[in-house]
């Protein structure tokens, strides 16, 4: 059985900086997805993630996958308000996909 | 284009009533799935199909039905609502099993 395990759970950002989210499986997949959610609100795609060393960069965020580790990081580039949300990693298992517990981000001005 | 279109978005049940979750997606897809969202969890998938008229169970299928008979609509029906199944649901679809799936603005269900 697949499991996803994202850390950390929750992280206070300053404006500015950086930082990182980790998003680790225990299961060989072939391909790993990055959803966005705004509170209250409908999931929304990031990046899909297909190979090992695979790297996609959408304005402030960048994310990256090792397959052999079984490991993806979202990483946040001088985080501004406007990331403020829950992000969650998936992993395609079969036919089905498999979330992890999600990462709400907040950021302080 | 709507998209993903659920209803309803909200709806209180008592213990033990059953009701249908509806799910309608306008963009062709194949592939289209049910999941619950409850807090510190993520998302569990509940059902899935890969094309009409054929469904497979996911993580968390006890209590629930779907049917697929057209390649629009994915309905999950409740049988007997109990309050473990109080959570916000979301349906979702893509075009293939590997793409990004696209999501519903969801059902907040509350059992009482």
């Amino acid at each position: 059985e697949l499991k996803v395990e994202q850390n950390p759970l929750f992280l206070s950002m300053q404006e500015g900086k950086n930082y990182t989210i980790y998003c680790n499986y225990s299961t060989t997949s072939d391909r790993l997805y990055w959803y966005r959610q705004d509170p209250g609100k409908s999931l929304e795609s990031l990046f899909v993630l297909l190979s090992n060393g695979a790297v996609k960069q959408e304005g402030r965020l960048m994310a990256s996958l090792d397959t052999k580790a079984r490991l993806s990081t979202l990483h946040i580039t001088a985080a501004v308000h406007d990331l403020s949300a829950t992000y969650f990693c998936a992993v395609r298992y079969g036919n089905k996909l498999v979330f992890g517990a999600g990462t709400i981000l907040r950021v302080k001005s | 284009n709507a998209g993903v279109t659920q209803t309803p978005k909200f709806q209180v049940l008592k213990t033990g009533q059953s009701m249908t979750l509806q799910c309608a997606q306008d963009m062709n897809h194949e592939y289209m799935s049910w999941y619950r969202q409850d807090p510190g969890m993520g998302l569990r998938l509940i059902h899935y199909s890969v094309g009409a008229g054929i469904t497979d169970q996911g993580e968390v299928p006890n209590g629930y039905n779907v049917s697929r008979s057209t390649t629009e609509d994915f309905p999950l029906r409740l049988l007997s609502a109990a309050p473990s199944q109080t959570s916000v649901y979301f349906c979702a679809s893509s075009y293939s099993w590997g793409q990004p799936q696209h999501f519903g603005d969801g059902t907040r269900l509350s059992i009482l």
